[in-house]
């Protein structure tokens, strides 16, 4: 059974510069969340997303926004990057909407604002 | 704002001592509460749950203590392994933002 994969691994974006992640739950689960990983604020809510629709948001600016697709993938955007916005960005699937019963987390992308 | 604090934000045991890792929360809609651990470079990994109404659950080496009333729960670490360095993230869900994660402790076993 295929994990969560995260596309790309790495990325390194100018400072006002927008990006795109994206994200591919296991097969069947619909639900997909995104986390905010960095040193000093840990892990941090974004978004979560069940069948296509935003269901929660966490307390980040407009700048930070999402869609997930039919087939349930998923991608996070981010517009005008700032130095802050350097983390590793980890998405997490579930067949459960919203109350984070059985996270599956993929790998991550670590993205890198110069 | 609901929280989560964990301690000790670091720790250094002893091959085959017992790791300790002790979490509290507040908000007491919550109904879930995970532990995971994570390797530098990956996500992290789901290595085990309780629901609040359970006091102890054990899954191999990894035991939870989890105390309604102190809204506490801990991690206990039996027999550890040099191969059990790593961080390790408690975490509480129910509500509706997904999980709220503690802020982690980075483990150390001594070979």
């Amino acid at each position: 059974k295929a994990g969560v994969t995260q596309t790309p691994r790495y990325l390194i974006k100018t400072r006002g510069q927008q990006v795109t992640l994206s994200c591919s739950p296991i097969s069947g689960h619909r639900s997909v969340s995104w986390y905010q990983q960095t040193p000093g604020q840990g892990l941090q809510f974004l978004f979560e997303y069940f069948s296509e629709t935003q269901r929660n948001k966490g307390n980040f600016p407009g700048r930070f926004s999402g869609r997930q697709f039919s087939n349930s993938r998923s991608e996070m955007n981010v517009s005008t990057l700032e130095l802050g916005d350097s983390a590793l960005y980890l998405c997490a699937s579930s067949s459960d909407s919203g109350r984070g019963y059985g996270y599956t987390f993929g790998s991550g992308t670590r993205l890198t604002v110069v | 704002q609901q929280q989560v604090k964990q301690s000790p934000q670091s720790l250094i045991v002893q091959k085959g001592g017992i790791p300790i890792i002790n979490c509290a929360y507040e908000n007491t809609a919550f109904d879930y509460f995970p532990w995971y651990q994570q390797f530098p470079g990956k996500g992290p990994a789901l290595l085990i749950a309780i629901r609040p109404d359970v006091s102890e659950k054990k899954e191999g080496r990894f035991t939870i203590s989890f105390n309604k009333s102190a809204k506490q729960f801990s991690l206990h670490i039996m027999d550890s392994q040099p191969g059990d360095s790593a961080t390790y993230f408690c975490a509480a869900g129910g509500g509706a933002d997904g999980l709220t994660f503690g802020k982690g402790t980075h483990l150390i076993i001594q070979p």
